[in-house]
């Protein structure tokens, strides 16, 4: 089975802290993906990468940033945490090829006093 | 561009009921369509996959059929569980390009009562 796990289930930051979110995938996917849920939005898509060191911005990117170094690893970053980033984050990862499904972490909630 | 409309919720049904949840889409080409399911508190789950016309997903007791001529992935179950409670997302993935990024719905509540 996939496995993509994450760091957090639940993580509380304060205003203007740096924050990392980190996801491992380990069935050696190409494509890895971070999502936010907030009520009502549904899910927006903020950054995907679809090999080491590449990455597209996705519909959300303002605030944020990505690292992927090791194909297995994705990390989003925010700079300066702010309260209107307190959401769901949800990591994702697919195969290059096929028929594109997504495997998705448990996701961190993330709170920002 | 690209998108995903599903029924809105909450939809409360009780144990053993008929369950249809509505998803249509608007896309170019030629997209693969899933549903996926959320539990409460945890990532979402795929639950089946269509990936061209007339195909049939099923899993679980859950199927979607795969309808171009109406541009539909409609989810039902012939009798659903308390443990079928969940949000439930339609989704379509975008072909071509060098990204396969998926378009979601905004996902229905599903509610079934004892």
């Amino acid at each position: 089975d996939v496995k993509v796990t994450q760091s957090s289930r639940y993580l509380v930051k304060r205003t203007g802290e740096k924050v990392f979110l980190e996801c491992v995938q380990d069935m050696d996917h190409e494509n890895m993906f971070w999502y936010r849920q907030d009520p009502g939005l549904g899910l927006r898509l903020i950054y995907f990468s679809y090999d080491v060191k590449m990455k597209e911005k996705g519909d959300i990117p303002e605030g944020y940033s990505v690292s992927r170094e090791k194909k297995e690893r994705f990390s989003l970053i925010l700079e300066s945490a702010s309260t209107n980033q307190t959401s769901m984050y949800l990591c994702a990862s697919s195969l290059w090829q096929g028929g594109y499904e997504q495997y998705f972490g448990p996701g961190t909630r993330l709170t920002v006093t | 561009g690209n998108s995903v409309t599903q029924m809105e919720g909450p939809v409360t049904l009780s144990e053993e009921a008929f369950l249809t949840i509505n998803c249509t889409y608007t896309a170019t080409g030629y997209p693969s369509l899933f549903w996926y399911v959320q539990y409460p508190g945890e990532g979402l789950q795929l639950l089946l996959k269509a990936t061209k016309a007339d195909d049939k997903g099923s899993n679980k007791g859950f199927e979607a059929t795969y309808r171009k001529e109406t541009t539909s992935f409609h989810l039902e179950k012939g009798s659903v569980q308390v443990s079928d409670s969940a949000v439930y997302f339609c989704a379509l993935s975008r072909p071509g390009g060098s990204n396969y990024k998926l378009t979601f719905g905004k996902g229905t509540l599903l509610t079934v009562n004892p």
